[in-house]
This record gives C-alpha cells, structure tokens and sequence, in this order.
C-alpha cells in the first residue's frame, strides 16, 4: 500500500465549477498535510497547509482533513482554465520529511 | 531573496559518466531535499538533510551520494549515471516545526541519460 495515495485523474470539470481531489494516507501518526500544484514543465508550489481536523479556506480554496478517516481533501470553487494543473498530496510524518502522492490531473473545460 | 536555485537546468550525460547537481537556498532554511520526479510516479525522496551536517536517506537513494556543503548549499552526485537515472531532479528546502515545515522547491534539473 502507498503512503500516499491519490487518483491519477485526469478530473475533467467545466469552468466555473467545484473541482473535489483527494488524497488518503496510510501513516495513523502524520502531523501536516499540504496541498501543492504543479503546472507542467515547473516546479510544484504550495496551496494549502492544514493541520487540524475540519475546514480551512484560503480564497477559492479550502482543504479539508479527516484525521479518523486518514483522508485530506481540497476543493476548489469556481474553477478557471488557469487551475489546470497537477494537484500533489503531501504528508508529514514528524520524520523531517514530506511523503508525496502521485499527483491527480485537473482539467478545467472553458 | 532567489529562493532555491539549482544548476544546471538541463543535461545530457552519456551512460557512466559523472555529474554533480548543484542546490542553493537563501531562505535560511535548516534542512534540504532531492527528489526525483518521473511520470506518473509522483516526487520520491532520494536524500535529505536535516540540519547543516547530517544527511539521511530517502525512498530511492541507490546510485546517488549528497553533501551538505554548508547551510545554504545541498548537492547530489551521480557516479556512474544509468539510463534509469533519466528523469527531473527537485531541490527542496524548509525549516521544521509545526507550521514552518513547508517545503519550497527549485526550478528543476532535467536530466537525460543515454
């Protein structure tokens, strides 16, 4: 079993609306968890860090973690084609170091 | 402040031949990464270092060494490069603690080994 797991996609949805990616993990102990996006040809940058179970919103951005159910969640609000990208799942186990996911492909149809 | 810079961008090395990628941060960060990057595989660690003179193993460490050179300095040696070493190379750097653990990544090495 990955660490890390999330579906490759890709997720298609039309332009304005919510796109929903998820990310489960396997490590009962992991502290943080973090949502980056990586545009093809680039490097990946951060979203979204969450702590704490619940919501957390950042714009047209809001991660969601369920500690109990080892499964974080980012949805995205009125998509645009520019949100068109790799969503990469991450997760910190206290070991110093993030476990990444594979990444889920995000398409937004204009 | 550039960030993480890594050197060189790009690279073609013929199978046996030595290279050392080069890492820079001047976020006066306490640790560093390198990750490798293929398709459909997601960013795998090969190395990091925790703070300025330790380094520890990652997921995929075979066929790579690393020196911490200072604190802002972090590289990543290939040997004896292999095809199967073709792939982009990540730079990372963050500082540790709940809260400030965000990894911040250089523009990438794109590496081809023939």
């Amino acid at each position: 079993q990955k660490e890390v797991e999330q579906n490759s996609g890709p997720l298609s949805v039309p332009e304005g609306a919510i796109a929903s990616l998820n990310c489960t993990y396997s490590d009962r102990g992991s502290q943080s968890f973090f949502w980056y996006r990586q545009y093809s040809g680039k490097s990946p940058e951060l979203i979204m860090s969450i702590y704490s179970n619940g919501d957390k919103e950042d714009g047209r951005f809001t991660a969601q973690l369920n500690k109990a159910s080892q499964y974080v969640s980012l949805l995205i609000r009125d998509s645009q084609p520019s949100d068109s990208a790799t969503y990469l799942c991450a997760v910190g186990t206290g070991r110093r170091a993030l476990t990444f996911g594979s990444g889920t492909r995000l398409q937004v149809q204009p | 402040n550039a960030g993480v810079t890594q050197t060189p961008k790009f690279q073609v090395l013929k199978t046996g031949q030595s290279m050392t990628l080069q890492c820079a941060q001047d976020m006066n960060h306490n640790s560093m990464y390198w990750y490798r990057q293929d398709p459909g595989m997601g960013l795998r660690l090969i190395y990091y270092s925790a703070s300025e003179g330790t380094t520890d193993k990652g997921e995929v460490p075979n066929g790579y060494n690393v020196s911490r050179l200072n604190k802002r300095e972090f590289s990543l040696r290939l040997e004896s490069a292999a095809p199967s070493q073709t792939s982009v190379y990540f730079c990372a750097s963050s500082d540790w603690g709940q809260g400030k653990e965000t990894q911040y990544f250089g523009p990438g090495t794109r590496l081809l080994v023939l």
